[in-house]
């Protein structure tokens, strides 16, 4: 069954700092990837999703994600965060058609002035 | 159009009580997730309901704990006998064909049930 590990539960950078949060993955086959956004009192948003093709995806809100099969990682990358970039990330892992979508546990986002 | 809602949005119970939580999910959406997140936790998967397939149980954490679905619209989630440790937030999710064949599919959520057993 496919499982997704997030190893940091809290990440605190400075704004206008790069940001790297780290998302791993377990499954035999291809998987497909997503990072979702969760701001404080708000519903989980999507920022991107990787199916296949380029490796490097790109998403909303100046987000990005690179897909390293030989790593089995999906890391989530901004280069410059903004206070508002401040929430919970959640990484998530499916596989075929039809099959459950697994969360990872989060990782919560502070930005220090 | 309309996104997926949830009602009701806040829930106070006192232990013991029975609660239903409803999600209404989007038109067209053929799949649909109900998640627990306890305080300053992930999300916890809980049911999964896909078409016409037997739904997917196995993150239920107790007997007390069910779920409904009519056809492809609103499902109820039913806690039974509630407990002061099924204080959480309740989160639906519905999810369509994505564009990639075989591709699992992206979920759109539910603002929550926010639960709190006294």
């Amino acid at each position: 069954a496919q499982s997704v590990t997030q190893p940091d539960i809290h990440i605190t950078v400075s704004e206008g700092a790069s940001l790297e949060l780290r998302c791993n993955y377990s499954y035999g086959a291809t998987p497909y990837l997503f990072w979702y956004v969760q701001s404080p009192g708000q519903g989980l948003q999507l920022l991107l999703k990787y199916f296949s093709g380029d490796t490097l995806v790109q998403g909303i809100k100046g987000f990005e994600a690179e897909f390293k099969r030989s790593q089995s990682s999906f890391n989530l990358r901004k280069p410059s965060v903004h206070w508002s970039d401040a929430a919970e990330y959640f990484c998530a892992v499916g596989a075929r058609r039809d099959d459950k979508i697994i969360f990872g546990k989060g990782t919560r986002l502070h930005i220090l002035p | 159009g309309a996104g997926v809602s949830q009602s009701p949005s806040n829930k106070v119970t006192e232990k013991g009580k029975d609660v239903e939580l409803r999600c209404d999910p989007i038109s067209g959406h053929t799949a649909l997730y109900w998640y627990r997140q306890r305080l300053g936790q992930g999300l916890e998967f809980l049911i999964y309901f896909q078409g016409n397939s037997a739904p997917d149980k196995s993150g239920l954490p107790s007997d007390r704990f069910s779920a409904e679905r009519t056809g492809e619209s609103v499902s109820t989630l039913t806690i039974q006998r509630t407990q002061q440790e099924d204080s959480a937030v309740y989160l639906c999710a519905s999810s369509s064909p994505g564009q990639a064949l075989m591709a699992p599919y992206e979920q759109y959520f539910g603002p929550g049930t926010r639960l709190t057993v006294t």
